[in-house]
């Protein structure tokens, strides 16, 4: 069957380190996302792919990027990790604006 | 800032009771969505509403959508207390080659058995 997961799915992370976490889908989907999701925000999109090699900006993008080298994988890395960075974080795929998206079980991390 | 936000926060039923959940949005949208997310879990796609859709239903769940009030409202009836969880609006602005998603914040449901 086919599914997205991301790993690892909990990590512990000192402040100024470099971090990324995976996330891969077996949907071929064209379309995946990153989001991050806090207490009183809710989910905050922070980078998102329409295809192979094109990546975009979302609106909480800074300290963070991403890369589209095939239509599986979007990973995301954090370049110098900060403690506001503390949250979680999914990862979501979907094959085009008129459908839903399907989500990663999540990355819990914690950045101290 | 959040395109969707859902009203109440929060929201305590007893089982069998229907349960209502209302969005606001803030745009023009090409469609808008709702989630499920169990505690700890990621969230799980429920119904989708076009733009040119005013209601919608999916065995318990049925969604209306006023675009000229830029709202919209989930009811799941006959509640179970399986159905707990933190429901999400989201709303997708339509994009040249794909759509985004600007979710709520949420509506945290509890169905007291």
């Amino acid at each position: 069957d086919a599914e997205i997961t991301q790993s690892p799915r909990h990590k512990i992370t000192e402040t100024g380190r470099q971090v990324t976490l995976a996330c891969h889908q077996t949907w071929n989907h064209n379309n995946m996302f990153w989001y991050r999701q806090d207490l009183g925000h809710g989910l905050r999109l922070i980078h998102y792919s329409y295809g192979v090699q094109d990546t975009n900006k979302g609106e909480v993008s800074d300290g963070y990027s991403v890369s589209r080298s095939n239509t599986e994988d979007l990973p995301l890395t954090l370049e110098s990790a900060a403690s506001s960075q503390t949250s979680v974080y999914f990862c979501a795929s979907s094959p085009g604006y008129i459908y839903g998206y399907t989500f990663g079980s999540g990355t819990r991390l914690t950045v101290v | 800032s959040q395109q969707g936000e859902e009203d109440p926060q929060a929201l305590s039923i007893q089982e069998g009771e229907n349960a209502t959940m209302n969005c606001s949005y803030k745009t023009s949208i090409n469609n808008l969505q709702w989630y499920r997310q169990n505690s700890g879990r990621g969230l799980v796609h429920l119904i989708l509403i076009r733009s040119n859709e005013r209601e919608k239903h999916s065995g318990r769940l049925r969604v209306t959508l006023d675009t000229s009030k830029k709202s919209s409202s989930l009811l799941i009836t006959a509640s179970r207390a399986a159905d707990t969880a933190s429901y999400f609006c989201a709303a997708a602005s339509q994009e040249t080659s794909g759509s985004r998603l600007t979710f709520g914040e949420g509506t945290q449901l509890t169905v007291n058995p």
